[in-house]
Order: structure tokens, then sequence, then C-alpha cells
């Protein structure tokens, strides 16, 4: 069993609409969560980090839920250039630097 | 700034050959990361420097994988008698303090 699950979807939306995505982890150790953005063929790259008291950056919004070892984001308003693959990422509580990734959920924004 | 840049971006290799994966971190950045992404799935951690020192190459698949950084700037990813099972793409990520930054990836098909 993989350490961080996510749906992979797709999520098809239209713009504007609001999208939420799940995750979550098994190793309650765990100290370090962050949403990554993959384009198509592309690297990942950071989109935010999340706090155990929930952020928010713009139009996106990440949660924690230590309790129930859950992980979500929302995007609010979405954009056509939202759509991406959103990977779902866990520092290894072992080793404390490797980053875990869930396999991504991928969302289409269409006009 | 110039970001993490990988070399080659595209790998042809027949099954048995060897492959050499190139990879040129930020200038600073004392940590190095090797991913493997396969079809689909989220990066998996490979292996970990910090300057040239190889600190953990657990995720290594099998003794074909061997990584090296010698003066703690560049590193390769080399693979020896390729098998199919290792057609992914190669990512590499460095980092100064907590976020990885990834490079633009090697994508590897072994024929």
């Amino acid at each position: 069993r993989k350490e961080v699950e996510q749906d992979p979807g797709p999520f098809n939306v239209p713009e504007g609409a609001t999208v939420a995505f799940n995750c979550t982890y098994s190793n309650s150790a765990s100290q370090s969560f962050f949403w990554y953005r993959q384009d198509c063929r592309k690297e990942p790259k950071l989109l935010m980090s999340v706090y155990s008291s929930g952020n928010e950056d713009g139009r996106f919004t990440a949660q924690l839920n230590r309790a129930s070892q859950y992980i979500s984001l929302l995007i609010r308003d979405s954009k056509l250039s939202d759509s991406a693959t959103y990977l779902c990422v866990v520092i290894d509580s072992n080793s404390g630097y490797a980053l875990n990734f869930g396999k991504g959920t991928s969302l289409l924004v269409t006009p | 700034g110039a970001g993490v840049s990988q070399s080659p971006r595209y790998k042809v290799a027949k099954r048995g050959q060897d492959v050499a994966l190139r990879c040129d971190p930020i200038s600073g950045h004392v940590s190095l990361f090797w991913y493997q992404q396969a079809l689909g799935q989220g990066p998996e951690f490979l292996t970990y420097f910090q300057n040239e020192a190889q600190l953990d190459k657990s995720g290594l698949p099998s003794d074909r994988f061997f990584a090296e950084r010698p003066e703690g700037s560049v590193s390769t990813l080399k693979i020896q008698r390729t098998q199919q099972e290792d057609s992914a793409v190669y990512l590499c990520a460095s980092s100064y303090q907590y976020e990885q930054y990834f490079g633009p990836g090697t994508r590897l098909t072994v024929t």
C-alpha cells in the first residue's frame, strides 16, 4: 500500500467552478505536507505547503487534518490554466528529506 | 537564475545497453535527489546526496543503478544493462533548505 493515496480523477470542471481534491497518508508520524503541480510532460513544481492551521494562496486553499490523516486542496474560480495534475506530497518521516508522492489527481478545466 | 538542468532530455536505449543521465543542480544547492516517474505514477525516490556524499540509496531498484556526485555539484545516474521496466522519466531535484526544485527530467525509453 502506498504511503500517499489520491483519487486519480480525472476531474473535468467548467471554468469558474470550485473543485476539491483529497489525499490520505498512512504514516501518522509524517510532519511536512505539500501540494505540487505537474503539467503534461513537465517537472513537478511546488504549489503550496500545507500547515495544520490551513493556509490560503489566492484561489487555492490547503488544509491538513492530522487526526484523520488527510490533506485537501480547494481551487476556487477555476481557470483554464489550472488544468494539470496535482500531486499530494508527504516528507518521508524516516529520512526527513525524501518526498513521498501520491499518483496525482488530473484536473481538466473546460471553457 | 538558472534552474536545474538535465541531459539528455530524451534517451532511447536498446535492452542491455548502459545509459548515463546527467543532472546540473542549482549553483550552491547542497542537496541533490534523483526520482523515477513511471507513466501515470507520481515520482519515486531513488537516492540522495549531500554535497559529494551519497547518504541514501535505498530507493535504487537494483544494483544495475548507480549514482555519483564526485565534486558535490553535477550528478550522474547510470543504469547498466537496461531493461524495459527501466523506461520512465528520471527527475533530478536540488535544494538549499527544504524546497526541492526539479529539473525537466530525462525520458528514458528502453526498446
